[in-house]
C-alpha cells in the first residue's frame, strides 16, 4: 500500500481554519484519497474522500495537488468538538474488499 | 437505525480463557471487518469479509477466528486469550457504495 506522512499534531483555536497535510508520493493512479478522524474513546469517522478534484461536503473540504503527491483537509471553522486524530489514507476503491491502512495520523487540538 | 453494534464495550480476561466480540449492523452492509488499535497507534486490519460465507485474513490476523454466516453478524474469537491481545477493537463495514466506512464504538479489552 502506498504510504501517507502527516505531521505528529497540530494546534487551532476556536473558530479559525484549520488546513491539515498530507504527503503521498508514492500514491497510484487509481488510489483515492480518504480521510478519517477519531475523537477520543471513539471508533474512526469517515470525513471526506477524493481521486483528482478538490471536494466539498458539510464536514469539511479536501484540497488536492494538481500531481496529486499531496493533499490537504481543510476544516473552515473549528470547533472544540473537531479535537480529534485525523488520518490520511489511500484506498484502491476498484479493490474489492480493500483495506484500510491506518498511520498514526495528527493529532489536533483545538483551544478555545 | 442502530448502524454498527459491538459487545461487550468493555471486557477483561484472564490469559487462556476464550471469548466472542460480537459485532452486528442493520445497514445491510456487505464487507464487514475487525481492527485492533493499540495504544498510541492507528488501527490495523485482523480479519474481513466481503459476504456472507466469505472470511479473509487482515494484517494481524493470529490468534483470532471470525465466521459469517449471516449479512448482519460478524463475530470475532479469541481462541486462548493473550496479555498481546489487550487492546481496542472496532467492527467497521462497508456499504455498496463503498465510500466511507461505518465504525462501531469499539470493544476495549484486557487480559491479565
Amino acid at each position: 500500500d502506498a504510504k501517507t506522512t502527516q505531521p505528529n499534531s497540530m494546534e487551532s483555536n476556536e473558530e479559525e481554519p484549520v488546513h491539515l497535510p498530507c504527503n503521498h508520493s508514492t500514491i497510484s493512479g487509481t488510489d483515492y484519497i480518504h480521510w478519517y478522524r477519531q475523537l477520543p474513546s471513539q471508533g474512526p469517522e469517515y470525513v471526506i474522500h477524493g481521486l483528482t478534484s478538490n471536494v466539498n461536503n458539510r464536514m469539511a473540504s479536501l484540497a488536492i495537488a494538481e500531481d496529486r503527491k499531496s493533499s490537504t483537509l481543510i476544516l473552515h471553522r473549528a470547533t472544540l468538538r473537531d479535537a480529534a486524530v485525523y488520518y490520511c489514507i489511500l484506498r484502491d476503491m476498484g479493490t474489492s474488499g480493500s483495506r484500510l491502512t491506518f498511520g498514526e495520523g495528527t493529532q489536533l487540538t483545538v483551544n478555545p | 437505525n442502530a448502524g454498527v453494534t459491538q459487545t461487550p464495550k468493555f471486557q477483561v480476561l484472564k490469559t487462556g480463557q476464550s471469548m466472542t466480540l460480537q459485532c452486528a449492523q442493520d445497514m445491510n452492509h456487505e464487507y464487514m471487518s475487525w481492527y485492533r488499535q493499540d495504544p498510541g497507534m492507528g488501527l490495523r486490519l485482523i480479519h474481513y469479509s466481503v459476504g456472507a460465507g466469505i472470511t479473509d485474513q487482515g494484517e494481524v490476523p493470529n490468534g483470532y477466528n471470525v465466521s459469517r454466516s449471516t449479512t448482519e453478524d460478524f463475530p470475532l474469537r479469541l481462541l486462548s486469550a493473550a496479555p498481546s491481545q489487550t487492546s481496542v477493537y472496532f467492527c467497521a463495514t462497508l456499504g455498496a457504495a463503498r465510500y466511507g466506512y461505518t465504525f462501531g464504538s469499539g470493544t476495549r479489552l484486557t487480559v491479565v
